[in-house]
């Protein structure tokens, strides 16, 4: 069994760019969720797929997006980067979403300069 | 608004010795509270995870206590081992049906000495 993957495994951008980032989750597993983790700090939740939909929102703004496509893979999009958007980028996906389990992937580190 | 508050930040047990981290919760909807285990560089893992229907939930050496009323639970790790050194989350989450979200504390940086 696979468990969930992330690519890039690192990222650096600039201010005002626009980044996208991968998660492939964990075989069977059709929700995927998106977590900022600052450094120091406790992942915060962004949002989550479920079979292709948005299924729940954190208190983050518009210019972060996501999609989930039919194989249940997932990006999360972030336009207009800010230098508070430097994180650990962390996907987590669930059997089902009315599973409250959720592996987490390795993440995706990134800085914004 | 942190619903979910963990403490110690930081703590260093030695070899063998128990480590008891500490979260508190707010929202009294809260129906799962798990715990991770995070190593530098990695995403966090799940350790184990308890339901508000039972007061304590051992896996190996690990275990969790729920206390309901005090909306308080802890994480106890016997025969703390080295390779436990890491940082631990607790995380609390109510399932409404559409969305299930983790709220996750600031952590806890484990330190176990030789």
């Amino acid at each position: 069994e696979t468990g969930v993957t992330q690519s890039p495994t690192h990222l650096i951008k600039t201010r005002g760019q626009q980044v996208t980032l991968r998660c492939s989750s964990q075989s069977g597993h059709n929700t995927v969720s998106w977590y900022q983790q600052a450094l120091g700090q406790g992942p915060q939740f962004i949002f989550q797929y479920y079979r292709e939909e948005e299924n729940g929102r954190g208190n983050f703004p518009p210019r972060f997006s996501g999609l989930q496509f039919p194989n249940y893979s997932s990006e999360l999009n972030v336009n207009a980067l800010e230098l508070d958007d430097s994180a650990l980028y962390l996907c987590a996906s669930s059997p089902d979403r009315s599973t409250d389990t959720q592996y987490f992937g390795p993440g995706t580190r990134l800085t914004v300069l | 608004q942190q619903q979910v508050k963990q403490s110690p930040q930081s703590l260093i047990v030695q070899k063998g010795g128990i480590s008891i981290i500490n979260c508190a919760y707010e929202n009294t909807a809260f129906d799962y509270f798990p715990w991770y285990q995070q190593f530098p560089g990695k995403g966090p893992a799940l350790l184990i995870a308890i339901r508000p229907d039972v007061s304590e939930k051992k896996e190996g050496r690990f275990t969790i206590s729920f206390n309901k009323s005090a909306k308080q639970f802890s994480l106890h790790i016997m025969d703390s081992q080295p390779g436990d050194s890491a940082t631990y989350f607790c995380a609390a989450s109510k399932l409404t049906g559409t969305a299930s979200k983790l709220t996750f504390g600031t952590g806890t940086r484990l330190q176990v000495t030789l």
